[in-house]
Protein backbone atom coordinates (compact mmCIF):
# COMPACT_ATOMS: atom_id res chain seq x y z
CA UNK A 1 0.00 0.00 0.00
CA UNK A 2 1.38 3.50 -0.71
CA UNK A 3 1.63 5.86 1.93
CA UNK A 4 3.09 9.66 1.88
CA UNK A 5 3.50 10.67 5.35
CA UNK A 6 4.25 14.67 5.53
CA UNK A 7 5.68 16.17 8.69
CA UNK A 8 7.77 19.39 9.66
CA UNK A 9 4.86 22.21 9.24
CA UNK A 10 4.09 24.52 11.95
CA UNK A 11 4.17 28.13 13.00
CA UNK A 12 6.64 30.59 11.46
CA UNK A 13 7.80 34.00 11.42
CA UNK A 14 7.98 35.81 8.10
CA UNK A 15 11.51 35.99 6.86
CA UNK A 16 12.28 32.60 8.77
CA UNK A 17 13.13 29.06 7.04
CA UNK A 18 11.40 25.55 7.69
CA UNK A 19 11.58 22.10 6.33
CA UNK A 20 9.01 19.66 5.21
CA UNK A 21 10.08 15.93 5.15
CA UNK A 22 7.52 13.45 3.15
CA UNK A 23 8.19 9.72 4.31
CA UNK A 24 7.01 7.39 1.55
CA UNK A 25 6.69 3.42 1.63
CA UNK A 26 4.91 1.15 -0.07
CA UNK A 27 6.60 1.03 -3.61
CA UNK A 28 9.98 1.92 -5.30
CA UNK A 29 10.79 5.82 -4.59
CA UNK A 30 13.71 6.15 -6.63
CA UNK A 31 11.70 4.90 -9.26
CA UNK A 32 9.58 7.72 -8.80
CA UNK A 33 9.31 11.70 -9.08
CA UNK A 34 7.98 13.06 -5.70
CA UNK A 35 5.91 16.47 -6.04
CA UNK A 36 4.68 19.31 -3.71
CA UNK A 37 1.34 21.18 -3.63
CA UNK A 38 0.19 23.16 -1.20
CA UNK A 39 -3.77 25.03 -0.63
CA UNK A 40 -4.46 27.98 1.50
CA UNK A 41 -6.94 28.13 4.22
CA UNK A 42 -10.20 28.20 1.80
CA UNK A 43 -8.55 28.47 -1.65
CA UNK A 44 -7.69 26.52 -4.35
CA UNK A 45 -4.79 23.61 -5.20
CA UNK A 46 -1.60 25.35 -6.18
CA UNK A 47 1.22 23.40 -7.43
CA UNK A 48 4.65 24.09 -5.98
CA UNK A 49 7.08 21.67 -7.83
CA UNK A 50 8.58 18.70 -8.50
CA UNK A 51 12.12 16.45 -8.05
CA UNK A 52 12.41 14.11 -11.25
CA UNK A 53 13.71 10.33 -10.27
CA UNK A 54 17.53 9.95 -10.90
CA UNK A 55 16.86 7.89 -14.18
CA UNK A 56 15.35 11.38 -15.30
CA UNK A 57 18.55 13.38 -14.31
CA UNK A 58 16.75 14.21 -10.46
CA UNK A 59 16.33 17.88 -11.43
CA UNK A 60 13.80 20.12 -9.86
CA UNK A 61 11.30 22.04 -11.42
CA UNK A 62 9.01 25.11 -9.53
CA UNK A 63 6.37 27.52 -9.43
CA UNK A 64 7.23 31.15 -10.22
CA UNK A 65 5.84 32.14 -6.81
CA UNK A 66 8.15 29.81 -5.16
CA UNK A 67 11.23 29.77 -6.82
CA UNK A 68 14.43 31.07 -5.86
CA UNK A 69 13.06 30.28 -2.28
CA UNK A 70 11.72 26.75 -2.17
CA UNK A 71 14.15 23.98 -3.46
CA UNK A 72 13.15 20.07 -2.87
CA UNK A 73 15.55 17.79 -2.48
CA UNK A 74 15.62 13.81 -2.07
CA UNK A 75 17.61 10.79 -0.56
CA UNK A 76 16.29 7.15 -2.10
CA UNK A 77 17.95 5.43 0.71
CA UNK A 78 15.10 7.04 3.35
CA UNK A 79 12.66 7.20 0.95
CA UNK A 80 12.35 10.75 1.45
CA UNK A 81 11.31 13.69 -0.16
CA UNK A 82 12.16 17.42 1.28
CA UNK A 83 10.64 20.96 0.76
CA UNK A 84 13.10 23.58 1.97
CA UNK A 85 11.26 26.74 2.71
CA UNK A 86 13.37 29.59 3.35
CA UNK A 87 12.43 33.57 3.12
CA UNK A 88 8.86 32.89 3.86
CA UNK A 89 6.00 35.28 3.68
CA UNK A 90 3.01 35.17 5.07
CA UNK A 91 1.18 34.05 2.00
CA UNK A 92 3.32 31.03 2.16
CA UNK A 93 0.77 29.88 4.71
CA UNK A 94 -0.82 26.60 3.33
CA UNK A 95 -1.62 23.06 3.82
CA UNK A 96 1.38 21.03 2.03
CA UNK A 97 0.70 17.79 0.66
CA UNK A 98 3.59 15.60 -1.22
CA UNK A 99 2.33 13.35 -4.38
CA UNK A 100 3.96 10.86 -6.47
CA UNK A 101 4.52 12.24 -9.44
CA UNK A 102 5.22 9.71 -12.79
CA UNK A 103 8.32 11.19 -14.64
CA UNK A 104 7.82 11.13 -18.02
CA UNK A 105 3.90 11.03 -18.40
CA UNK A 106 3.28 13.72 -15.86
CA UNK A 107 0.28 13.04 -13.46
CA UNK A 108 0.17 12.73 -10.12
CA UNK A 109 -1.42 9.52 -7.82
CA UNK A 110 -1.02 9.35 -4.31
CA UNK A 111 -1.01 11.94 -2.11
CA UNK A 112 -0.39 12.41 2.15
CA UNK A 113 -2.25 13.93 4.45
CA UNK A 114 -0.88 17.27 4.31
CA UNK A 115 0.50 19.48 6.74
CA UNK A 116 0.03 22.73 7.63
CA UNK A 117 2.60 25.50 7.51
CA UNK A 118 1.50 28.86 9.07
CA UNK A 119 3.51 32.02 8.82
CA UNK A 120 3.10 34.67 11.25
CA UNK A 121 4.73 37.05 13.36
CA UNK B 1 1.47 34.39 -16.48
CA UNK B 2 -0.33 31.33 -17.60
CA UNK B 3 -3.74 30.56 -16.08
CA UNK B 4 -6.00 28.29 -16.48
CA UNK B 5 -9.75 28.52 -15.90
CA UNK B 6 -12.74 26.44 -14.44
CA UNK B 7 -16.49 27.07 -14.03
CA UNK B 8 -16.76 27.94 -10.37
CA UNK B 9 -19.36 25.95 -9.34
CA UNK B 10 -22.19 23.83 -11.24
CA UNK B 11 -25.07 22.36 -9.80
CA UNK B 12 -26.23 18.27 -10.76
CA UNK B 13 -29.25 16.78 -10.18
CA UNK B 14 -28.91 13.29 -8.54
CA UNK B 15 -28.60 10.26 -11.36
CA UNK B 16 -27.68 13.34 -14.14
CA UNK B 17 -25.01 14.09 -16.60
CA UNK B 18 -22.89 17.37 -16.08
CA UNK B 19 -19.10 18.14 -17.63
CA UNK B 20 -16.70 20.33 -16.35
CA UNK B 21 -14.25 21.82 -18.32
CA UNK B 22 -10.57 23.35 -17.85
CA UNK B 23 -9.26 25.93 -20.57
CA UNK B 24 -5.87 27.27 -20.69
CA UNK B 25 -4.89 31.15 -21.47
CA UNK B 26 -2.58 29.80 -23.92
CA UNK B 27 -4.72 28.59 -25.94
CA UNK B 28 -6.47 25.04 -26.86
CA UNK B 29 -5.71 22.56 -24.46
CA UNK B 30 -3.98 19.84 -26.25
CA UNK B 31 -2.97 16.09 -25.06
CA UNK B 32 0.49 17.57 -24.56
CA UNK B 33 -0.95 19.01 -21.45
CA UNK B 34 -1.59 15.94 -19.74
CA UNK B 35 -4.44 16.87 -18.43
CA UNK B 36 -5.60 15.53 -14.90
CA UNK B 37 -8.45 16.00 -12.68
CA UNK B 38 -8.69 15.43 -8.73
CA UNK B 39 -11.54 15.00 -6.53
CA UNK B 40 -11.65 16.91 -3.07
CA UNK B 41 -13.93 16.26 -0.69
CA UNK B 42 -14.04 18.78 2.54
CA UNK B 43 -11.14 18.35 5.44
CA UNK B 44 -9.69 15.37 2.65
CA UNK B 45 -6.55 15.55 0.55
CA UNK B 46 -7.40 15.38 -3.01
CA UNK B 47 -7.90 12.48 -4.88
CA UNK B 48 -6.68 11.87 -8.70
CA UNK B 49 -9.84 10.71 -10.94
CA UNK B 50 -8.25 10.90 -14.63
CA UNK B 51 -4.31 11.38 -16.09
CA UNK B 52 -3.27 12.20 -19.38
CA UNK B 53 -6.58 13.01 -20.70
CA UNK B 54 -8.33 10.08 -20.14
CA UNK B 55 -6.77 7.67 -18.57
CA UNK B 56 -8.38 6.25 -15.23
CA UNK B 57 -6.47 5.06 -12.00
CA UNK B 58 -7.75 1.84 -10.77
CA UNK B 59 -9.80 3.13 -8.22
CA UNK B 60 -11.60 5.73 -10.24
CA UNK B 61 -15.57 5.05 -10.53
CA UNK B 62 -16.50 4.42 -14.26
CA UNK B 63 -18.95 7.42 -14.39
CA UNK B 64 -15.98 9.65 -14.62
CA UNK B 65 -14.68 10.06 -18.01
CA UNK B 66 -12.11 12.46 -18.95
CA UNK B 67 -11.53 14.28 -22.53
CA UNK B 68 -11.11 17.34 -25.09
CA UNK B 69 -13.86 19.08 -25.73
CA UNK B 70 -14.13 22.49 -27.82
CA UNK B 71 -10.14 22.99 -27.12
CA UNK B 72 -10.49 21.92 -23.26
CA UNK B 73 -10.31 19.40 -20.99
CA UNK B 74 -13.32 17.87 -19.83
CA UNK B 75 -14.42 15.65 -16.97
CA UNK B 76 -18.02 14.22 -17.30
CA UNK B 77 -19.86 12.63 -14.68
CA UNK B 78 -22.76 10.38 -15.73
CA UNK B 79 -25.17 8.72 -13.19
CA UNK B 80 -24.04 11.21 -10.50
CA UNK B 81 -24.29 10.02 -7.15
CA UNK B 82 -24.72 12.27 -4.00
CA UNK B 83 -21.05 11.18 -2.90
CA UNK B 84 -19.61 13.32 -6.00
CA UNK B 85 -20.61 16.49 -4.63
CA UNK B 86 -16.94 17.90 -3.95
CA UNK B 87 -14.57 20.42 -5.57
CA UNK B 88 -12.77 19.30 -8.84
CA UNK B 89 -9.32 20.69 -9.78
CA UNK B 90 -7.93 20.15 -12.87
CA UNK B 91 -3.74 20.18 -13.54
CA UNK B 92 -2.21 20.92 -16.76
CA UNK B 93 1.35 20.55 -17.51
CA UNK B 94 3.38 23.23 -19.56
CA UNK B 95 6.32 21.37 -21.75
CA UNK B 96 5.55 18.84 -19.58
CA UNK B 97 7.03 20.13 -16.68
CA UNK B 98 5.42 23.87 -15.26
CA UNK B 99 2.11 22.31 -13.44
CA UNK B 100 -1.03 24.94 -13.58
CA UNK B 101 -3.57 24.16 -11.59
CA UNK B 102 -7.28 25.29 -12.39
CA UNK B 103 -9.13 27.32 -9.68
CA UNK B 104 -11.76 24.62 -9.45
CA UNK B 105 -15.16 23.83 -9.56
CA UNK B 106 -17.67 23.28 -6.78
CA UNK B 107 -20.16 20.69 -7.93
CA UNK B 108 -23.44 20.39 -5.96
CA UNK B 109 -25.81 17.74 -6.33
CA UNK B 110 -29.18 18.73 -5.94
Amino acid sequence: EVQLVESGGGLVQPGRSLRLSCAASGFTFGDNAMSWVRQAPGKGLEWVGFIRSKAYGGTTQYAASVKDRFTISRDDAKSIAYLQMSSLKTEDTAVYYCTRHWDGDPHLDFWGQGTLVTVSS
Amino acid sequence: QTVVTQEPSLTVSPGGTVTLTCASSTGAVTSGYYPNWFQQKPGQAPRALIYRTSNKHSWTPARFSGSLLGGKAALTLSGVQPEDEAEYYCLLYYGGAQGVFGGGTKLTVL
